[in-house]
């Protein structure tokens, strides 16, 4: 059985310029999660889907970060403009349902670097 | 609020030897705790999770955890660890926030196991 897939693994853009991220879960997994992992911190996340609705978004800096998960399925993670704060590791991960007892499946992440 | 600490931010430890990563954590409810390991450039993988029952959970790898209520402490054990065994350790809580499941991580712990 295929993991959760990332891409990229690594990116490396200018400050304001966008990037996306795009994840794709394990199948038949309904819930869909994205953690930002600082330098030395732990994963915190930022949004976590049940199928396409967004049901916790509540630490997404909307200002300039959107994400979408169009068909329940893929999900892709944005950022416009980038900031020098940016850069971290965004980890996707994926489980069967929500509830606590779940495990969560993350993928490799992607490493952001922001110049 | 939940929260975690991870008091060591790194362990080192010769091969062969037993291990302690300490984990603490606050919550004002009943918790799930769980124990994840990040090898370098991969994501998170659960070691084990408590979620009801025996307080000493036994995992993947021959770690173990004992779930102590009383000094809200979930501590990992390896009574003799290898090389593979290098990695970043995460402790993290969880329990039912609207419906919904978050995980909340500490800080992690380095641990480097050396010949």
């Amino acid at each position: 059985e295929a993991g959760v897939v990332q891409s990229p693994r690594y990116k490396i853009i200018e400050k304001k310029q966008p990037v996306a991220f795009w994840c794709n879960p394990i199948s038949g997994h309904n819930t869909l999660y994205w953690y930002l992992q600082n330098l030395g911190q732990g994963p915190e996340l930022l949004i976590r889907y049940e199928n396409e609705e967004a049901v916790d978004d509540s630490q997404l800096p909307k200002d300039r970060f959107s994400a979408e998960r169009l068909k329940g399925v893929d999900s892709t993670l944005k950022i416009q403009p980038a900031e020098l704060g940016d850069s971290a590791v965004y980890l996707c991960a994926s489980s069967f349902q929500t509830g606590s007892h779940y495990e969560q499946y993350f993928g490799p992440g992607t490493r952001l670097t922001v110049t | 609020a939940q929260s975690v600490t991870q008091l060591d931010s790194q362990v080192p430890v010769f091969e062969e030897a037993p291990v302690e990563l300490r984990c603490n954590y606050s919550s004002s409810v009943s918790v799930y705790l769980f124990w994840y390991v990040q090898y370098p450039n991969q994501g998170l993988q659960l070691l084990l999770k408590y979620l009801s029952g025996s307080t000493l959970v036994k995992g993947i790898n021959g770690f173990e955890a004992e779930f102590n209520k009383s000094q809200t402490s979930f501590h990992l054990r390896k009574p003799s660890v290898h090389i593979s065994d290098t990695a970043e350790y995460f402790c993290a809580v969880s329990h039912l926030t609207g419906g919904g499941n978050k995980l909340t991580f500490g800080t992690g712990t380095q641990l480097k196991v050396e010949l």
